[in-house]
């Protein structure tokens, strides 16, 4: 059954703390993005990669890190230099060179600064 | 600069009565635009994908149409079940192989029993 999972669903951050979010697809996709949403806002891209080994800052990418040392796997670490985390965190992912390319997104994570 | 509005922001109907979401769109160059349904504490649903003006999709109650400037999302004789934020959002031909999608705040849709 192929999908995109995201872990954990929920995350709680203290100030000053490093986290990372899981995202795993097992769709064979190319591409992998990384979207934050907020009340009232549209969704904004952090970060995407079309290969392994290579990404590219989106829109709002301060105080966010990647990596893509997998085709599957695309973790976002948020660091304590992101001054505002709290929010809903979408992983997507996407066949590569594909016009129009459609994503599919994830379940997925809420993180919540205490 | 790609932008994209919904209207309304928020819809009420009761069950049966058909309606439209507006999404009106300005991009460079439009590679496609996209159409998702997300539920409270979910990611996005993907539902339709448009690229050409006069382009038509459909899926049970739904259907969406596309002009150059807007696209609609008609609901027939909706359900309760079709209670949701409807997403819409754009990808613009950039140049490069940036496929980002710029985003709708949303139209939250409430159907009555």
């Amino acid at each position: 059954d192929g999908g995109i999972t995201q872990s954990p669903k929920y995350l709680f951050r203290k100030e000053g703390q490093n986290v990372t979010l899981s995202c795993e697809q097992n769709l064979n996709h190319d591409a992998m993005y990384w979207y934050r949403q907020d009340p009232g806002q549209g969704l904004r891209l952090i970060y995407y990669s079309q290969i392994v080994n290579d990404f590219q800052k989106g829109d709002i990418a301060e105080g966010y890190s990647v990596s893509r040392e997998k085709k599957e796997s695309f973790p976002l670490t948020v660091t304590s230099a992101q001054k505002n985390p709290t929010a809903f965190y979408l992983c997507a992912s996407s066949l590569r060179d594909s016009a129009p390319n459609t994503q599919y997104f994830g379940p997925g994570t809420r993180l919540t600064v205490l | 600069e790609d932008q994209v509005t919904q209207s309304p922001e928020a819809l009420r109907l009761q069950e049966g009565e058909s309606s439209s979401l507006n999404c009106s769109y300005t991009v460079s160059g439009l590679r496609g635009l996209f159409w998702y349904r997300q539920d409270p504490g979910k990611g996005p649903e993907f539902l339709f994908t448009l690229y050409s003006a006069g382009e038509e999709k459909e899926k049970e109650r739904l259907k969406a149409t596309l002009t150059k400037k807007e696209s609609f999302l008609h609901i027939t004789a909706p359900k309760p079940e079709d209670s949701a934020t409807y997403l819409c959002a754009v990808q613009a031909f950039s140049g490069g192989s940036n496929y980002k999608l710029t985003f709708g705040k949303g139209t939250l849709l409430t159907v009555n029993p």
